[in-house]
C-alpha cells in the first residue's frame, strides 16, 4: 500500500529565512513524489514532482525538494521565505508499477510566513 | 474561464436531501476524480474515472455515488445528505500522459454542509 506522512501539522518561519517542509512516503518499488500548494479558498496546485534522475528538483515560485531513497523522504525546501508562501502544503505518492493507481496525499502542512 | 469547473462553489442542505456536485472540464483529459477535504485529514480520494465506462472506487466511496455522463463530466452525488459529510470536495483531471506521472489538475472546490 501506498502511504505519505507530513509529520508537521504547521509550520512558521520568518520571511527571508529558509524553509522546509518535510515529506517521508512508502511505496512499493520506486516512486513519483509530487508537491501541491493550496491557497484559501483556491484548488490545489501543482507545485513540482520527481520522476526519476537527479534527487534535487526545481519547480515553480522558487520551491524545490530533494528526494532521498534512503530515509524515503522528499522534503519541501526554499532559500528564502516571502509571506506570499504562506498557505498549505501537500504531499503525494504514487509508485512507478501498478499501472493506474491514483495518487496518495498526505493529510497537509500549513506554512506561515511572518514579516 | 477555468479548465476544470465546479458546480455549485457553496451549498448548505439538511440531512437526508440529496445533492449532487457537478464537475465538467476543457482539458480534454480521460482521466477525472473526486476527492473530499476535511482539516487535519487531507485529500482523500471518493471515487475515479478513467473513461467513460469506467468507474472506480476510493477510499472512501460509502454514501456517495458517481456519473460518468460524457468524457468532459463527471458528477458526484449523495443519494442522502448526512452531518459528516460535511466538507470541501474537490475534482481533477489528468490524461494518460500525465496521469503516468500522478500529476493532477484540480477545479476550486465545492463547499458542502449539512446541517
Amino acid at each position: 500500500a501506498q502511504s505519505v506522512a507530513q509529520p508537521e501539522d504547521q509550520v512558521n518561519v520568518a520571511e527571508g529565512n529558509p524553509l522546509t517542509v518535510k515529506c517521508t512516503y512508502s511505496v512499493s518499488g520506486n516512486p513519483y513524489l509530487f508537491w501541491y500548494v493550496q491557497y484559501p479558498n483556491r484548488g490545489l496546485q501543482f507545485l513540482l514532482k520527481y520522476i526519476t534522475g537527479d534527487n534535487l528538483v526545481k519547480g515553480s515560485y522558487g520551491f524545490e525538494a530533494e528526494f532521498n531513497k534512503s530515509q524515503t523522504s522528499f522534503h519541501l525546501k526554499k532559500p528564502s521565505a516571502l509571506v506570499s508562501d504562506s498557505a498549505l502544503y501537500f504531499c503525494a505518492v504514487r509508485g512507478q508499477i501498478g499501472g493506474n493507481t491514483p495518487l496518495v496525499f498526505g493529510k497537509g502542512t500549513r506554512l506561515s510566513v511572518i514579516a | 474561464d477555468a479548465d476544470v469547473t465546479q458546480t455549485p462553489r457553496n451549498r448548505i442542505t439538511k440531512t437526508g436531501k440529496r445533492i449532487m456536485l457537478e464537475c465538467s472540464q476543457t482539458k480534454g483529459h480521460d482521466r477525472m476524480y473526486w476527492y473530499r477535504q476535511d482539516p487535519g485529514l487531507g485529500l482523500q480520494l471518493i471515487y475515479y474515472s478513467f473513461d467513460v465506462k469506467d468507474i472506480n472506487k476510493g477510499e472512501i466511496s460509502d454514501g456517495y455515488s458517481v456519473s460518468r455522463q460524457a468524457q468532459a463530466k463527471f458528477s458526484l452525488s449523495l443519494e442522502s445528505a448526512i452531518p459528516n459529510q460535511t466538507a470541501l470536495y474537490f475534482c481533477a483531471t489528468s490524461d494518460q500522459g500525465t496521469a503516468n506521472t500522478g500529476e493532477l489538475f484540480f477545479g476550486e472546490g465545492s463547499r458542502l454542509t449539512v446541517l
